[in-house]
């Protein structure tokens, strides 16, 4: 059992360039999300889709955007890096139907550490 | 807005003690609650939730936590604390609605051998 997948793991990112982190989940869960975890802040939520072709916007979203064109992926696109963006991001996905022990479970990925200089 | 308080950035314990780690939340509607752990460079882990129901939970890894609505808090308790256990633990909450979590800052729990 695969889970939540996020590639890359690690990753040095030039101040002005943009990048693709990629997520992908075999759960067939419909929820799908984007956090970033910054030393000393806990977890703030960047995106948020609530399934294929529909996403939202979370506390931090300025400076990203994302997509959801399948419910398995779920990109996050980081465009013109900042130094701010420096953190480490983590996708997330949970199951909200109408029944299951494990609704509502946010299923977390390893994270991608980026370092934008 | 949902907010959730740690107040305690370390928790020291001795292994074998009793071990609790603090959480106080605010939200609009019915809280769904729930405490997540994260080991050195790795992802969080689920631990346990209340969304309704009796007010202890147990979780995995003989973790439990006691809900209280009149105190607003959901604490997370283990009766006998193992080395293995020195962890960074998030408490977070959500209303219900459709977006995300809001989690605490954490708490790094060490447990002395």
């Amino acid at each position: 059992n695969a889970g939540v997948t996020q590639t890359p793991k690690f990753h040095i990112l030039k101040i002005g360039q943009s990048m693709t982190l990629q997520c992908t989940q075999d759960m067939n869960h419909n929820y799908m999300y984007w956090y970033r975890q910054d030393p000393g802040m806990g977890l703030k939520l960047i995106y948020y889709s609530v399934g294929a072709g529909i996403t939202d916007k979370g506390e931090v979203p300025n400076g990203y955007n994302v997509s959801r064109s399948t419910t398995e992926d779920f990109p996050l696109r980081l465009e013109l890096a900042a130094p701010s963006q420096t953190s480490v991001y983590f996708c997330a996905s949970s199951y909200t139907g109408l029944a299951g022990g494990n609704k509502n479970i946010q299923y977390f990925g390893a994270g991608t550490r980026l370092s934008v200089l | 807005a949902q907010s959730v308080a740690q107040p305690e950035d370390q928790v020291n314990v001795a292994e074998g003690n009793p071990l609790t780690v603090k959480c106080t939340y605010s939200v609009s509607g019915n809280p769904y609650l729930f405490w997540y752990v994260q080991y050195p460079n790795r992802g969080l882990q689920f631990l346990l939730k209340y969304i309704t129901g009796d007010n202890l939970v147990k979780g995995s890894y003989g973790f439990e936590a006691e809900f209280n609505k009149s105190q607003t808090s959901f604490h997370l308790k283990k009766p006998s604390a193992l080395v293995s256990d020195s962890a960074l633990y998030f408490c977070a909450v959500r209303d219900g609605g459709a977006d995300g979590l809001t989690f605490g800052k954490g708490t790094h729990l060490i447990i002395q051998p």
